[in-house]
């Protein structure tokens, strides 16, 4: 089983649209959480952390479920530019490595 | 943000030549840098985690005589591809450690073509 798993997709949304992305990790240790956006050919960005509570950054919304060891993330009022390959990012055995996930693909239509 | 720089940004070699990449944070110390690998349509992998003035640690899976890591500076990690194939074929990027603990900034990444 992959360290932290994420529907591939693709998801191909009109602009305007609200979309979901789901994640889930296996260490149970695992405590930091993020999303990362990776535009194509180019190095990961960090979008957010994650908190336990649920984070919200203008139209990105996170939430963590550490019973169910599942992260979320939904962007509302999608934009062109939000097209990119969206990565969960969970810290492993030793606290400073990340683990990505293979990331989900999203392209915002006109 | 933190900005870290990588050199060169693609490169292009034959099989068996050795190629060096340079991870550099320009802005902060940075005591820790990891070198991941990305194969096309995959996740990041972390090969390694550089220290400076100590050895790397290499992740279970990676070469440690093939892949040469040297962490000489608190801005400077350079990675090595010895007697490289085909198959190390890549993008390989870089990160390093903000102050702010657990926060990485990754560099530009490198795009490596062995032929």
């Amino acid at each position: 089983r992959k360290e932290v798993e994420q529907d591939p997709g693709p998801f191909n949304v009109p602009e305007g649209a609200t979309v979901a992305f789901n994640c889930t990790y296996s260490n149970s240790a695992s405590q930091s959480f993020f999303w990362y956006r990776q535009d194509c050919r180019k190095e990961p960005k960090l979008l957010m952390s994650v908190y336990s509570s649920g984070n919200e950054d203008g139209r990105f919304t996170a939430q963590l479920n550490r019973a169910s060891q599942y992260i979320s993330l939904l962007i509302r009022d999608s934009k062109l530019s939000d097209s990119a390959t969206y990565l969960c990012v969970v810290n492993g055995d030793s606290a400073r490595q990340l683990t990505f996930g293979s990331g989900t693909q999203l392209t915002v239509l006109p | 943000g933190a900005v870290v720089s990588q050199h060169p940004s693609w490169v292009i070699c034959k099989s068996g030549t050795s190629v060096k990449i340079e991870c550099r944070s320009l802005d902060f110390q940075a005591t820790t840098m990891f070198w991941y690998r990305q194969f096309p349509k995959q996740s990041l992998m972390l090969m390694a985690t550089s220290n400076e003035g100590s050895k790397a640690t290499y992740e279970q899976g990676v070469e440690k005589d093939k892949f040469l890591i040297n962490h000489a500076s608190l801005t400077l990690s350079t990675l090595t591809v010895t007697s490289a194939h085909p198959e190390d074929s890549s993008f390989y990027i870089c990160s390093a450690e903000s102050p702010r603990v657990y926060e990485q900034y990754f560099g530009p990444g490198t795009r490596l073509t062995v032929t």
